[in-house]
């Protein structure tokens, strides 16, 4: 298994710019989830799913969505980048009869 | 608000000798716990985890122990090594009624000198 993936590795945006990040896994994980982590800083939540067709907002939503139309992906959309969003963005993956999650190597976003 | 926090923010030992990590939380409802280990560029990567039915549990140079009566949370390694070094991260598990999900501390960072 290739375990969770994640493109781009490194992306820079003008502000005002959308992206999608993309995300997926081949574990046949029901949950997915999408962090973020700022320098020297732990994750924060930004929006998760607990299967295809369903989604829901973690601790930091504004400012992106998310979509969940298979059990394999989980893109994340940036609609108007803005300074502040600018950090490593990682997603994970879980299978529904624990709670250890499983990382992706993370997206480094810089947008000036 | 409820919160994951560290005691120490960063941790330098020796090749060889013991390093303990420090956790505190506060949600009372936690019911499960996890350390990561974060090297340099690279995603979070599952070190141990303990049940909040549980003191203690082992794995491979490491052990976690859990205080419930403080809400306090450790990692400790043996024999820290080189390779050792990086962020460790934990993490609780909070039952909500949309469903769980991990809260994450800000991280130790664990520097082993040669």
């Amino acid at each position: 298994n290739a375990g969770v993936t994640q493109t781009p590795k490194f992306r820079i945006l003008k502000i005002g710019q959308s992206m999608t990040l993309q995300c997926t896994q081949d574990m046949n994980h029901n949950y997915m989830y999408w962090y973020r982590q700022d320098p020297g800083m732990g994750l924060k939540l930004i929006y998760y799913s607990v299967g295809a067709g369903i989604t829901d907002k973690g601790e930091v939503p504004n400012g992106y969505n998310v979509s969940r139309s298979t059990t394999e992906d989980f893109p994340l959309r940036l609609e108007l980048a803005a300074p502040s969003q600018t950090s490593v963005y990682f997603c994970a993956s879980r299978r529904g009869s624990t709670y250890e999650q499983y990382f992706g190597p993370g997206t480094r976003l810089t947008v000036t | 608000g409820e919160s994951v926090g560290l005691h120490l923010p960063t941790l330098s030992v020796q090749e060889g000798d013991n390093s303990i990590i420090n956790c505190a939380y506060s949600n009372s409802a936690s019911d499960y716990f996890i350390w990561y280990k974060q090297e340099s560029g690279k995603g979070p990567q599952f070190i141990i985890d303990i049940r909040s039915n549980m003191d203690k549990r082992q794995g491979q140079r490491v052990t976690v122990l859990l205080n419930k009566t403080v809400k306090h949370l450790s990692l400790q390694i043996a024999a820290t090594q080189p390779g050792d070094s990086a962020v460790y991260f934990c993490a609780e598990n909070i039952r909500e009624t949309s469903g769980s999900r991990l809260t994450f501390g800000e991280g130790t960072q664990l520097t082993v000198n040669p």
